[in-house]
């Protein structure tokens, strides 16, 4: 059973726009919540976090929203660049030990 | 430069025939993972291991096997192989910062293994 899920298989964006990936989780023991990147043939890497005492986590262009009540979070990426096509993974534990992660967002930004 | 290494990056075999996907990372990290990446399915975690000697199940452990004699190893053992163990499969690290914490995960650049 999926208990971290993102409903949108793909995105498509126009540069300069804001992209805006989606991500849902069942377990409200999760704590400790990632969204990790991944180019073709690479594994993937760390791009933002954000933990359960917060509600909004910035770095650069990239945001993270964490709604507790409603047990979704969302990755903002302002303003959206091409370099920024790649799958979007999140990611969320409750012990740091256990991870789960969702099936992925691939994200297409047209120039 | 810090990084995880896996090794083979690519390998087909038979079912029933033991393989080895060695993990070795030079970052001094406490922690290691393996994860295996299945369409549709995204990437599931399938050990991990808190330091030396530390292991414990992900969520899919069945038909693997781990150790972890060396902190910088956390080799993934296929006992006898069957083909619903092809997949892509990732290793990766952290540093730990407290008994519940750890930063966030490096990633090595996977292992392709098909199993006929």
């Amino acid at each position: 059973d999926q208990q971290v899920k993102q409903n949108s298989p793909s995105l498509s964006v126009q540069e300069g726009r804001i992209s805006i990936l989606n991500c849902d989780y069942t377990n409200s023991m999760f704590d400790y919540f990632l969204w990790y990147k991944k180019y073709p043939a690479e594994g993937p890497t760390f791009l933002i976090s954000i933990s359960s005492i917060k509600d909004k986590n910035e770095d650069g262009r990239f945001t993270v929203f964490l709604n507790k009540s409603a047990k979704h979070l969302s990755l903002h990426i302002v303003p959206s660049q091409p370099g920024d096509s790649a799958v979007y993974f999140c990611a969320a534990s409750a012990d740091s030990n256990q991870f789960y992660f969702g099936t992925g967002t691939s994200l297409t930004v047209i120039p | 430069e810090a990084q995880v290494t896996q090794n083979p990056r690519y390998l087909i075999t038979v079912t029933g025939k033991k393989l080895t996907v060695t993990c070795s990372q030079n970052m001094n990290h406490e922690y290691m993972s393996w994860y295996r990446q299945d369409p549709g399915l995204g990437l599931r975690q399938i050990y991990y291991s808190m330091n030396v000697e530390v292991t414990d199940k992900g969520d899919v452990p069945e038909g693997y096997k781990v150790s972890r004699k060396e902190k910088r190893n956390f080799p993934l053992i296929l006992e006898s192989p069957s083909p619903n163990q092809t997949s892509l499969y990732f290793c990766a690290s952290s540093r730990r910062t407290g008994v519940l914490s750890n930063q966030p995960q490096h990633f090595g650049d996977g292992t392709r293994l098909s199993i006929l």
